[in-house]
């Protein structure tokens, strides 16, 4: 079965700094889906980036990027020029074909004037 | 526009009640879950179904109950065999598009419902 890791329970930087938030995830699939979501204190959870498998080159919006390790099975997020805004809980999660959407535990972000 | 919608968005329950929370979406969507959420920790996997008429248990199914009777609605019951209903449910739906290159594989959410015991 999928899993998907995110060993940093909580985080904390400040304002204008770079952040990197881990997420490791297992499956024996080579076409696959991993998404980064934002749960801000509203608890809407709203899609940060998207990366397909079969795709090399890292996705990119904005401020945010992620580091896609396929071998390594690594999937992290870069969070540049860290805003006020950035902080909410942060959510990692892998979806493929038939499969259920599967999501990590979490990392809580938080952004600091 | 196209979108997800859970309903409502606060319910009150009392206890030995059934109560049931609505998802709806408008995205052609094949596949739609819930999940619920407790007091600063992640999602915990109920329910999803990936077709019409068909629907697997997720981590925590006991004393809940859905129905997928319609591509766009997957309701889900909250039973009174729940012992701890109290707590934030999300709904999502999904889609796979790899035969678009997947280009336009994508996941969203409701905004959800805050479901407490009263």
């Amino acid at each position: 079965a999928q899993t998907v890791t995110q060993s940093q329970p909580e985080m904390s930087v400040q304002e204008a700094e770079t952040v990197t938030l881990s997420c490791t995830y297992d499956t024996s699939e080579s076409n696959y889906y991993l998404f980064w979501y934002k749960q801000p204190p509203s608890r809407q959870m709203i899609l940060v980036i998207r990366q397909e498998a079969y795709k090399q080159q890292n996705a990119t919006e904005n401020r945010f990027s992620v580091n896609f390790q396929k071998a390594a099975k690594s999937f992290s997020l870069k969070i540049s020029d860290s805003q006020l805004g950035d902080t909410a809980m942060y959510f990692c999660a892998y979806l493929q074909g038939a499969q259920k959407l599967v999501f990590g535990q979490g990392t809580r972000l938080t952004i600091n004037p | 526009d196209g979108g997800i919608t859970q309903s409502p968005k606060y319910l009150f329950r009392k206890e030995g009640q059934n109560v049931t929370l609505s998802c709806e979406q408008n995205l052609n969507h094949d596949a739609m879950y819930w999940y619920r959420q407790d007091p600063g920790q992640g999602l915990r996997l109920i329910y999803y179904s990936q077709i019409v008429n068909d629907f697997q248990k997720g981590d925590i199914a006991e004393g809940y109950s859905v129905s997928r009777e319609k591509k766009e609605s997957f309701p889900l019951t909250v039973t009174s065999a729940q012992k701890n209903p109290t707590a934030f449910y999300l709904c999502a739906s999904s889609i796979d598009r790899m035969w678009t290159g997947g280009q336009n594989t994508e996941a969203f959410f409701g905004q959800g419902t805050r479901l407490t015991v009263v």
